[in-house]
């Protein structure tokens, strides 16, 4: 069990420009999430796939936000024309989908700072 | 929609204190329930979980939570605090049959040696 692997740990990136992120589910996991964590609140769900179907995508999602997981296995999440209220750390976890109860295993995150 | 509540934001307790962290959920159907920690500089880790079975269910470093499902909880207790167990610590919720995880704010523990 390698983990949950995130790249990059840390983006600073300027308003208006584009991000992109990527993260390594462990491996035999069907289910991959993404979140999104501010100061002080809880993660918040913005999509998650099975397999490389994506089954759910938040209604707070901006169009600007667009994730993929073409093969099944890593996944990428893009934000294009970052705005300042982007500026949060975003999380991958993922999961067996299969099993009932199956926890969801994170990263370490993603920290994106917009100026 | 599925939805967690927790109601301490920031819990300062001694070493040795009992501790007790509030979670309620809201969906009327099955549900999965986690407590998942946070320590600092690390990522979110699975304290404890139930889904099905005894209520009363055991996590790591001698935490518990307790089910009631009539009064839609999951706390998490621990008898005596140690000074490692300061973290953040979130309570999720994923209903029967619905995917999404669904976490709350957190609760912030500091214990104080």
């Amino acid at each position: 069990d390698t983990g949950v692997s995130q790249d990059p740990r840390h983006k600073i990136t300027k308003r208006g420009q584009n991000v992109t992120f990527r993260c390594d589910p462990i491996s035999e996991h069907n289910r991959l999430y993404w979140y999104r964590q501010t100061l002080g609140q809880g993660p918040e769900f913005l999509t998650y796939f099975q397999n490389e179907a994506q089954l759910e995508k938040s209604r707070l999602l901006s169009d600007r936000f667009s994730a993929e997981r073409p093969k099944g296995s890593f996944s990428t999440l893009e934000i294009q024309r970052t705005e300042q209220g982007d500026s949060a750390m975003y999380l991958c976890a993922s999961s067996l989908g299969s099993v009932r109860g199956s926890p969801l295993h994170f990263g370490n995150g993603t920290r994106l700072t917009v100026t | 929609a599925q939805s967690v509540s927790q109601h301490n934001h920031h819990v300062i307790l001694s070493e040795a204190a009992s501790l007790e962290l509030g979670c309620n959920y809201s969906y009327g159907g099955t549900v999965n329930l986690f407590w998942y920690v946070q320590y600092p500089g690390q990522h979110l880790q699975l304290l404890l979980k139930y889904f099905s079975g005894d209520p009363l269910v055991k996590g790591i470093k001698g935490f518990e939570a307790e089910f009631i499902k009539s009064k839609f909880s999951f706390n998490l207790r621990k008898p005596s605090v140690q000074w490692s167990d300061t973290a953040e610590y979130f309570c999720a919720v994923n209903a029967g049959g619905y995917q999404k995880v669904t976490f709350g704010t957190g609760t912030k523990l500091q214990v104080i040696p």
